[in-house]
């Protein structure tokens, strides 16, 4: 199993560029998730989604779009690249099953835009 | 509204010695509550989660965390530390009521030295 993997693991953007942040799972997890980190903040939920066409926003979703076509798949769009988007973005799966207790996290993506 | 409070940024402590991390929550139904350990440049790994019986509960590497209702705290010990147990700690809970959404704290640097 390769678990959550996330591509590209760095990334340069200008201001106002649009680019999808990629995230799979292969563990078959009902529910994945979006997290920003940002230094003193801890990780902040973006947007989550409990399965195939079902997406909610968290308590950032501001710039960000996602969709869930497949259980595998749970791309991030950034609309409109900005500074305050510099982050570091997680992508995590669970199975709902067991209650959403344990999210497997993938390596990270570090997003600097210009 | 739920949130977590790790009041320590960093916290210090010598090869062998006890290792407390601090955590407060507040939610307005019943927690579940979660550790997570980051090392340098990886994603987040699960250690370990109350959520419901026994106060004391234990996780991976030797660590365990007591839930405490009156004070509202999730502290993370170990016994003792290893100098690799250096890493970031994050504390997280999720309401009962609130199936989906977790909040993380900002998070506790904790580094161990031989």
């Amino acid at each position: 199993n390769a678990g959550v993997t996330q591509t590209p693991k760095f990334q340069v953007l200008k201001t106002g560029q649009s680019m999808t942040l990629q995230c799979a799972q292969d563990m078959n997890h009902e529910y994945m998730s979006w997290y920003r980190q940002d230094p003193g903040m801890g990780l902040r939920l973006i947007h989550y989604s409990v399965g195939a066409g079902i997406t909610d926003q968290g308590e950032v979703p501001n710039g960000y779009n996602v969709s869930r076509s497949t259980t595998e798949d749970f791309p991030l769009r950034l609309l409109s690249a900005a500074p305050s988007q510099t982050s570091v973005y997680f992508c995590a799966s669970s199975s709902i099953g067991q209650g959403v207790y344990e999210q497997y996290f993938g390596p990270g993506t570090r997003l600097t835009v210009t | 509204a739920q949130s977590v409070a790790q009041p320590e940024d960093q916290v210090n402590v010598a090869e062998g010695n006890p290792l407390t991390v601090k955590c407060t929550y507040s939610v307005s139904g019943n927690p579940y509550l979660f550790w997570y350990v980051q090392y340098p440049n990886r994603g987040l790994q699960f250690l370990l989660k109350y959520i419901t019986g026994d106060n004391l509960v234990k996780g991976s590497y030797g660590f365990e965390a007591e839930f405490n209702k009156s004070q509202t705290s999730f502290h993370l010990k170990k016994p003792s530390a290893l100098v690799s147990d250096s890493a970031l700690y994050f504390c997280a809970v999720r309401d009962m009521s609130d199936d989906y959404k977790l909040s993380f704290g900002a998070g506790t640097t904790v580094t161990v030295r031989a």
